[in-house]
């Protein structure tokens, strides 16, 4: 699975855009890239995912580059319990992929 | 909507004890990861089941044996604890094949002394 680049920690007011990028430069063609938070010890909860085409679901927007070098995970109106460690994980989509998750974001979200 | 369920929530053993964790998936999912966290570190994969299959392995100790049974639920062993197998133990599951999400348990704490 390819490698990716998170910044170790950001912080967002409350109520404001959070804006999380990820790089992935080696991401190969047919790997999808998926994000997961984990809110202080409980376990990683899925975010979203996504191919080629910018995503969108009730939690969160992925914007992709037209490369997929990178990607930026957009919170539209962070809230204090969006307070978590955030992974990007590139991963093929079979019935054996497990998640690397390596590093990820500490957000903060300050009121 | 039904969870992943994990039993103990729990567990301290002593060292050289054994440790049973079981993992029960949301109904109709068919793929199980196991995932081990130490402190202040990143979840790393361990094993995984599709089909009660093996389908992937990772870091997983010798010690440590795993299987998933015909009820898709599914039991880590732990044999000859150390210290170092103190850690947040996380079952996650997924629809294989046709789901993109994993699903995550709350986790078994397991304190070695």
């Amino acid at each position: 699975d390819a490698k990716t680049t998170q910044p170790p920690s950001m912080d967002c007011a409350e109520g404001r855009a959070a804006n999380l990028p990820c790089n992935h430069s080696t991401i190969s063609g047919n790997e999808y890239v998926y994000w997961y938070r984990q809110i202080h010890s409980q376990g990683p909860q899925y975010i979203i995912h996504g191919l080629k085409n910018n995503e969108t679901n009730e939690m969160a927007s992925l914007i992709i580059t037209e490369d997929r070098k990178s990607s930026t995970l957009i919170l539209p109106h962070a809230t204090l319990r969006d307070t978590a460690v955030y992974y990007c994980i590139v991963s093929y989509n079979n019935a054996g992929n497990m998640l690397t998750f390596g590093g990820g974001t500490r957000l903060m979200v300050k009121p | 909507a039904a969870g992943v369920i994990q039993s103990p929530r729990h567990l301290i053993k002593e060292k050289r004890e054994t440790a049973t964790l079981k993992c029960y998936p949301i109904p109709r999912h068919d793929t199980v990861y196991w995932y081990q966290q130490g402190p202040g570190q990143d979840p790393q994969f361990l094993i995984s089941f599709y089909e009660k299959m093996q389908s992937d392995k990772g870091s997983i100790p010798d010690r440590f044996s795993a299987q998933q049974f015909s009820d898709y639920h599914s039991e880590l062993n732990m044999s000859s604890l150390e210290l170092g197998d103190s850690a947040l133990y996380f079952c996650a599951s997924k629809i294989g094949g046709g789901s993109y999400e994993q699903y995550f348990g709350p986790g078994t704490r397991l304190t070695v002394t």
